[in-house]
């Protein structure tokens, strides 16, 4: 298993531009969560999802969105970049049913110009 | 904001026991208590977690008082390779969603000195 793979590993966009980081994970877990993180900070949860077709929002949604079209996927998209969103991006999933650990992607770092 | 509280940095040598503090004083009866560490620019990895009872896997030991407002991870033979920030983290269950949301704070900068 790869586990939690995410793309790119590094951007670099300018102010007001768009993307999508990319998170798949292949251990048919339910539940997906989106987190950033600033430096020197702990993370904090952006979204997440509790299966195909449900996302909500964590404690700093604003300036994305998400879907989650298939149990393996949950992309995350800026739509009109801005300076504070620069941050590293860590996609979680985890199966979800009772107590259970969250594994981690390598992270996505972007930095806004 | 995180429900724990922990140092911001702690020294170990290398080879000895590493005991991490951790309180949580507002836990409620039916959260958990979770260990994660993060290792530079790489993502969270998790170690250990517990209810009540202390728990032992292949990584570490999770110690819970008998009150349950504080914990200790310990990590037995410290190594290089150990040298990380760990979160202590108190699960939230969110009931509307059905899912646990871990909140991590600053965590501990655990440095292992040779």
């Amino acid at each position: 298993n790869a586990g939690v793979t995410q793309t790119p590993k590094f951007r670099i966009l300018k102010i007001g531009q768009s993307m999508t980081l990319q998170c798949t994970q292949d251990m048919n877990h339910n539940y997906m969560y989106w987190y950033r993180q600033d430096p020197g900070m702990g993370l904090k949860l952006i979204y997440y999802s509790v299966g195909a077709g449900i996302t909500d929002k964590g404690e700093v949604p604003n300036g994305y969105n998400v879907s989650r079209s298939t149990t393996e996927d949950f992309p995350l998209r800026l739509e009109l970049a801005a300076p504070s969103q620069t941050s590293v991006y860590f996609c979680a999933s985890s199966m979800g049913l009772g107590v259970t650990s969250q594994y981690f992607g390598a992270g996505t770092r972007l930095s806004v110009l | 904001d995180a429900k724990t509280t922990q140092p911001p940095s702690m020294d170990c040598a290398e080879g000895r026991a590493a005991n991490l503090p951790c309180n949580h004083s507002t836990i409620s009866g039916n959260e958990y208590v979770y260990w994660y560490r993060q290792i530079h620019s790489q993502g969270p990895q998790y170690i250990i977690h517990g209810l009540k009872n202390n728990e032992t896997n292949e990584m570490a030991s999770l110690i819970i008082t008998e009150d349950r407002k504080s914990s200790t991870l310990i990590l037995p033979h410290a190594t290089l390779r150990d040298t990380a920030v760990y979160y202590c983290i108190v699960d939230r269950w969110d009931s509307g969603a059905g899912s646990y949301q871990l909140t991590f704070g600053k965590g501990t900068k655990l440095s292992v000195i040779p």
